[in-house]
């Protein structure tokens, strides 16, 4: 079964510590991985994907097959980065998200 | 119009009802999709429309959500005789056809009393 796993609901990390926010995913095929972001009172909306190698707002995930994750991680965290975050997993046009991680950078 | 348009933002209805959520995408893209969330879970697939065709409606739970986009536009949701389990934000996205990422709306949320 296709699946897309967050482990975590909460992660709380002090300003400028790393963040790594986990995710794992089942899938038989090749995977087109992303991960969006809701920000307090926004709409979900893009962060990256696996594809295009980028880094957003200091963010970066790769992608490891042999292990079937997705990580999301940035090496100091910024208070802004407060958000919800979710992993998803691309089905042709579809996604599979995952249940979600909160993350909350204290000052 | 500048982003996905959903309304209302927020519905109360008793059980039982038949209520219409309303979306509006952005101009110009042809794929649109529904989706579902309950409290504490990710957003799950419910219709995929490319134009007025619905080209994907697997994620429908039951016979009593229908979804519909006419034009081409502007698509509503119908929930007939709405449950308690019902309640939940239901999310419109959009985006033009080949595009792999959604433009998402603010929501509906709908609660079922």
């Amino acid at each position: 079964a296709q699946r897309v796993t967050q482990p975590e609901k909460l992660l709380s990390v002090f300003k400028g510590a790393p963040v790594e926010l986990k995710c794992n995913y089942s899938y038989s095929g090749s995977p087109e991985l992303f991960w969006y972001v809701q920000y307090s009172r926004q709409r979900l909306q893009l962060l990256l994907r696996h594809i295009s190698r980028e880094s957003i707002k200091g963010f970066t995930a790769d992608l490891n097959k042999g292990e079937t994750s997705f990580h999301l991680k940035k090496p100091f965290a910024q208070e802004e980065d407060s958000a919800m975050y979710y992993c998803a997993l691309l089905r042709t046009y579809k996604y599979i998200f995952g249940t979600g991680t909160r993350l909350k950078v204290l000052a | 119009g500048a982003g996905v348009s959903q309304t209302p933002s927020n519905k109360v209805t008793e059980k039982g009802k038949y209520v219409e959520l309303r979306c509006d995408p952005i101009s110009g893209h042809t794929a649109l999709y529904w989706y579902r969330q309950s409290l504490g879970q990710g957003p799950e697939f419910l219709i995929y429309f490319q134009g007025t065709g619905a080209a994907d409606d697997s994620g429908l739970p039951n016979d009593r959500f229908f979804a519909v986009r006419p034009e081409g536009s502007v698509s509503t949701l119908k929930i007939q005789r709405t449950e308690r389990g019902d309640s939940a934000v239901y999310l419109c996205a959009s985006s033009l056809e080949g595009a792999v990422g959604y433009t998402f709306g603010s929501g509906t949320r709908l609660t079922v009393v």
